[in-house]
């Protein structure tokens, strides 16, 4: 089975830079996500890591260390609009097709 | 291309009743994903489908649930006997293929049980 960790909330200021961490484990790791979920909404799509290192997307970059079941989500510029909950999501080759396991979500609140 | 869709985005059901809750998968896509989320929590997987067959149900309650995907029209999540602890979102996804491909998910719905 699979054990996703994550802070379950942070607060930071707009404009600044804010590092959401998951660790996990898995015995099958095939990939990690990262999704943004807005109160009520649906979750939406922000990163894909498979290999070691930092992938960059604009404002959001996502680090991921497989030695160390661990990532990382850096929002930076932070914006009034960034407060949502972010959910690390993983894939295990042990699970049939394509189903991701998730942490509980961590609710970032960004003030003015 | 539309998204994915849901309806209804929000469903009132009695204890005891029957909730239906249907999924369309975006355009080209045939694998289809039903997660459950509780108030103040993360998703967590129910079951996957491909048209017409379940792939992994280990999600699901063994009793009152049960998921379709026919050949034609959207899937359906089914509970039967509803009971206040199923009032939650229940999100479905979908993908165009496994491995490289994201999941991609629709809006929700939200059931709520009296």
């Amino acid at each position: 089975g699979q054990n996703i960790d994550q802070p379950t909330e942070m607060t930071a200021t707009e404009g600044a830079i804010v590092q959401i961490n998951c660790t996990y484990q898995t015995s099958g790791f095939n990939g990690l996500f990262w999704y943004q979920q807005h109160a009520g909404e649906a979750p939406t799509f922000l990163s894909y890591n498979v290999l070691d290192g930092l992938e960059e997307k604009g404002r959001f970059s996502s680090f991921l260390s497989r030695s160390k079941g661990y990532s990382y989500l850096l929002l930076k510029e932070l914006q009034m609009k960034d407060s949502a909950s972010y959910l690390c999501a993983v894939r295990d080759r042990d699970n049939a097709g394509n189903m991701l396991t998730f942490g509980g979500g961590t609710r970032l609140m960004v003030k003015p | 291309n539309a998204g994915v869709m849901q309806n209804p985005r929000h469903l009132v059901r009695r204890r005891g009743q029957e909730a239906r809750l249907r999924c369309s998968p975006m355009k080209g896509h045939s694998h289809v994903y039903w997660y459950r989320q509780l108030p103040e929590e993360g998703l967590k997987f129910m079951v996957y489908l491909q048209k017409e067959n379940i792939i992994d149900e280990s999600g699901m309650p063994k009793e009152r649930f049960s998921a379709e995907f026919p050949k034609e029209g959207p899937s359906i999540l089914r509970i039967q006997q509803v009971v206040r602890g199923d009032s939650a979102a229940y999100f479905c996804a979908s993908s165009l293929g496994t491995e490289l491909y994201e999941q991609y998910f629709g809006p929700g719905t939200r059931l709520t049980v009296t």
